[in-house]
């Protein structure tokens, strides 16, 4: 079975504080996605990376940036955690091409306060 | 731009049918469904591809009406076990590998 895998369920951070979301994935895809979920909004793709060092801004990137040094792992980083990146965030990853379908991470709820 | 859900929200008697529906305003390559129970990570269910293919789940159901742009989920004699949040991911002509969801239909199955 796939496995995605994320280093925190929870976490709270304070304003301003820089913030660093992990995940690993143990099933060699080249795909992965950093998603973040709110109420009524469904999921939003903030980034995603087709294979180790590129990356695509998705539909929300402002205030984020994203790290893939290897292939399994693919981070998320808050450089100055505001209020309103309180969310719930969701990592993802899938085969490359077309219309493969993505395996989600438990996701890892972000408090800043 | 997000697909369009519909319904948001929908309860059912254990043993009723339901119909999701997904509808975007561009050019689709696929529409994925998937499925997120409270707490949970969301799982897929199915993709539907241009053309007609299907893959995925062998107990519920979906259309893609390709000159429409829309997809529907059918959920035939619904079980306790379908309650959850359904999502649709919308694949465009020109965007492999990126998905845009919609914003859910939120589904409980009650007995």
């Amino acid at each position: 079975d796939v496995k995605v895998t994320q280093s925190s369920r929870y976490l709270v951070k304070r304003t301003g504080e820089k913030v660093f979301l992990e995940c690993v994935q143990d099933m060699d895809h080249e795909n992965m996605f950093w998603y973040r979920q709110d109420p009524g909004l469904g999921l939003r793709l903030i980034y995603f990376s087709y294979d180790v060092k590129m990356k695509e801004k998705g539909d929300i990137p402002e205030g984020y940036s994203v790290s893939r040094e290897k292939k399994e792992r693919f981070s998320l980083i808050l450089e100055s955690a505001s209020t309103n990146q309180t969310s719930m965030y969701l990592c993802a990853s899938s085969f490359p091409g077309r219309s493969y379908e993505q395996y989600f991470g438990p996701g890892t709820r972000l408090t800043v306060t | 731009q997000q697909p369009v859900q519909s319904p948001q929200a929908v309860i059912l008697r254990e043993g009723e049918d339901a119909v999701i529906n997904c509808s975007s305003s561009k050019a689709l390559y696929s529409v994925h469904w998937y499925r997120q129970k409270h707490g949970e990570a969301p799982v897929f269910l199915m993709i539907l591809l241009k053309g007609g293919e299907q893959k995925g789940h062998d107990k519920i159901s979906a259309s893609f009406n390709e000159k429409k742009q829309q997809s529907s989920l059918y959920l035939t004699a619904s079980q306790l076990s379908y309650s959850g949040t359904y999502f649709c991911g919308t694949e465009m002509t020109g965007t492999a590998s990126k998905l845009t969801f919609g914003t859910g239909t939120r589904l409980q199955v009650t007995l």
